[in-house]
């Protein structure tokens, strides 16, 4: 089947420091890849995602890569802020077959100042 | 531009107790979707909808009932509410990167 891993947290650091959330996964298929971001209190929300191999999703200086063959979708921001802090979901989806999407268990990233 | 809208925000029930979470869009999406976001499990997709009439079981579908009578409206019933069942409850309209969630409903269940 199909699934998600994240990355345990909380990831907590300081504000302008470095970020990584690892997220690799396994697929019968050939997936899109995505983030999600859920700010406290409110639904998750799309934040990047890519549809292929090597491609690179973009999104408010946040950044990851799909690579296919670590099978990895790892995300990255160069310098955090505080209100960076949210939980961060890895999910893909089959472009064939049901379309429902398969989340990882996300990773609480706290950002102090 | 309302969305995805979930009522209630928060709910207690006794064991045994039925209720029907609402859920409704406004963006004309045939796909819809409830997951149940539990503490280290991620979000799992309950029971989903390709358009009016048509419904279809997901990861962890027992003790959930679903409907669709219009485009719009997805509401999700518990029939008799077990503690396993307290969770956040999330309603989406729209598939893949076009996926917007309602704000989520907390069920207790003691």
């Amino acid at each position: 089947g199909n699934s998600v891993t994240q990355m345990e947290g909380p990831v907590t650091l300081s504000e302008e420091a470095f970020l990584t959330i690892n997220c690799t996964y396994t697929a019968t298929g050939y997936p899109s890849l995505f983030w999600y971001v859920q700010y406290p209190g409110e639904g998750l929300q799309l934040l990047l995602k890519a549809t292929k191999a090597d491609d690179k999703g973009s999104n408010k200086g946040f950044e990851a890569t799909y690579r296919k063959e670590t099978t990895s979708f790892h995300l990255e921001k160069g310098s955090v802020q505080v209100s960076d802090s949210a939980v961060y979901f890895c999910a893909l989806i089959l472009n064939t077959g049901r379309r429902a999407l398969t989340f990882g268990s996300g990773t609480r990233l706290q950002v102090q100042p | 531009n309302a969305g995805v809208t979930q009522t209630p925000k928060f709910q207690v029930l006794k064991t045994g107790q039925s209720m029907t979470l609402q859920c409704a869009q406004d963006m004309n999406h045939e796909y819809m979707s409830w997951y149940r976001q539990d503490p280290g499990m991620g979000l799992r997709l309950i029971h989903y909808s390709v358009g009016a009439g048509i419904t279809d079981q997901g990861e962890v579908p027992n003790g959930y009932n679903v409907s669709r009578s219009t485009t719009e409206d997805f509401p999700l019933r518990l029939l008799s509410a077990a503690p396993s069942q307290t969770s956040v409850y999330f309603c989406a309209a729209g598939e893949g990167e076009k996926l917007f969630f309602g704000s989520g409903t907390q069920l207790s269940v003691l």
